[in-house]
């Protein structure tokens, strides 16, 4: 069974002041990790798809990393907008299905 | 904008009655995925349709629920005989048939069962 850990569940950062999250995974066979945006009340929001270790994509100050186990999203010089919950997700060769983690909760005071 | 849509946004039901979510995939997609939001818990998959046939459904409860994506029109996700415990929001997803599987979600459905 296809498994996702996020860390940590919630995160407090000032503006500006940089940080990562943590995502750890087991899957039978990854096809792709995902990285979601979620604001309150409404949906994920796509942000990234990586597939294999040594992987990196980036957008404006969020840049996400992949290795065999886990998955980092590094938030650079952040501002308050970029408070949201952020959740990843596996597919794995068992289905086209996505397993979420529970997402971590992340707070950019002005 | 052609995103995924899904109405209703919010529903409010009595116990034992039936609640109809509907999916319109965005342009172009041809796969339909529906997930659940239990309060304070992660996004949990419950089926997977294409066109006319459900591919997985194992997430899905085995009673009350059922999904359907006809030829014409959105997909269905039905729910009889409410429960307290089905108060949740439901998210739709669509992917292409084509290359990656990158999902993009609908604002969902927020049910809530008094």
């Amino acid at each position: 069974e296809d498994q996702v850990t996020q860390s940590p569940e919630a995160l407090r950062l000032q503006e500006g002041e940089s940080s990562s999250l943590n995502c750890s995974y087991t899957v039978s066979g990854l096809r792709g990790l995902f990285w979601y945006r979620q604001d309150p009340g409404k949906g994920p929001e796509f942000l990234f798809t990586l597939y294999s270790a040594g992987e990196e994509k980036e957008k404006e100050r969020l840049k996400a990393t992949l290795t065999k186990k886990e998955s980092f999203l590094h938030i650079t010089a952040p501002k308050p907008e970029d408070s949201a919950t952020y959740l990843c997700a596996v597919e794995g060769t068992s289905g086209s299905r996505l397993t979420f983690g529970e997402g971590t909760q992340l707070t950019v005071n002005p | 904008n052609a995103g995924v849509m899904q109405n209703p946004r919010h529903l409010v039901r009595r116990r034992g009655q039936e609640a109809r979510l509907r999916c319109s995939p965005m342009k172009g997609h041809s796969h339909v995925y529906w997930y659940r939001q239990l309060p304070e818990e992660g996004l949990k998959f419950m089926v997977y349709l294409q066109k006319e046939n459900i591919i997985d459904e194992s997430g899905m409860p085995k009673e009350r629920f059922s999904a359907e994506f006809p030829k014409e029109g959105p997909s269905i996700l039905r729910i009889q005989q409410v429960v307290r415990g089905d108060s949740a929001a439901y998210f739709c997803a669509s992917s292409s048939s084509t290359g990656p599987n990158e999902q993009f979600f609908g604002p969902g459905t927020r049910l809530t069962v008094l």
